[in-house]
């Protein structure tokens, strides 16, 4: 059964800050990958798609990459802001299968 | 472009009494998801509609939870009778069919007292 793991479960950092959100996942067999982020009270919003061939995937002061072989995945977030605060959560697709798993997700927090 | 809808935002009952959530997902999106989250977790996936299908229902708990997707488009998922664990966030999703993007409602937050 796929397992998808987030460290840490919350950071805090001051504005600025570059950071690093990580997604470990048990079985490697997977179709993508997606980054979302979540606000308080609301759903979520899809920030980065990574197909099971790509390395990569950049948006804005976002990077995503993906090491299958590994089972890791990691959010790459420039230059913080106070509004990136949210929690951040990774899931992703297995062949054949259009079901998303999910991470736990991260509590990010930037402080002003 | 509207996105997806999903009423009553906030729900509170007593336990054993029933309820009902409504989703409108995204016009033209076939693809439906019923998801559900606990505080601290991520999304499960509850049930999946292909228009009126519904095409995977392995983690939805039959004995008191019904969905119906009357038409394929809108959706309404129920719990008869609630109990206190039922306790949570239950979002649901719109996608086109085949595509990978799933847009999300903002929930409904229940909670059974």
């Amino acid at each position: 059964k796929q397992e998808v793991t987030q460290i840490p479960a919350a950071l805090s950092v001051p504005e600025g800050e570059n950071l690093v959100l990580n997604c470990s996942f048990t079985d490697s067999a997977i179709y993508n990958l997606q980054w979302f982020r979540q606000d308080p009270g609301k759903g979520l919003t899809s920030l980065l798609l990574i197909q099971s061939s790509q390395r990569e995937q950049t948006s804005g002061r976002l990077n995503a990459s993906l090491d299958k072989s590994s089972g890791r995945s990691t959010l790459y977030i420039a230059a913080s802001q106070p509004g990136d605060s949210a929690t951040y959560l990774c899931a992703l697709t297995q062949g054949g299968s259009e079901k998303l798993v999910f991470g736990k997700g991260t509590k990010l927090t930037v402080n002003p | 472009e509207a996105g997806v809808v999903q009423s009553p935002r906030y729900k509170i009952i007593e336990k054993k009494q029933p309820v009902a959530f409504w989703c409108n997902p995204i016009s033209g999106h076939n693809t439906l998801y019923w998801y559900l989250q606990n505080l601290g977790q991520g999304p499960e996936l509850l049930i999946r509609y292909e228009n009126e299908e519904a095409v995977d229902d392995s983690q939805l708990p039959k004995d008191r939870f019904s969905a119906e997707r009357l038409k394929g488009v809108d959706s309404t998922l129920k719990i008869q009778p609630a109990e206190l664990g039922d306790s949570a966030v239950y979002l649901c999703a719109s996608s086109r069919q085949g595509a990978e993007t799933q847009y999300f409602g903002p929930g409904t937050r229940l909670l059974v007292l």
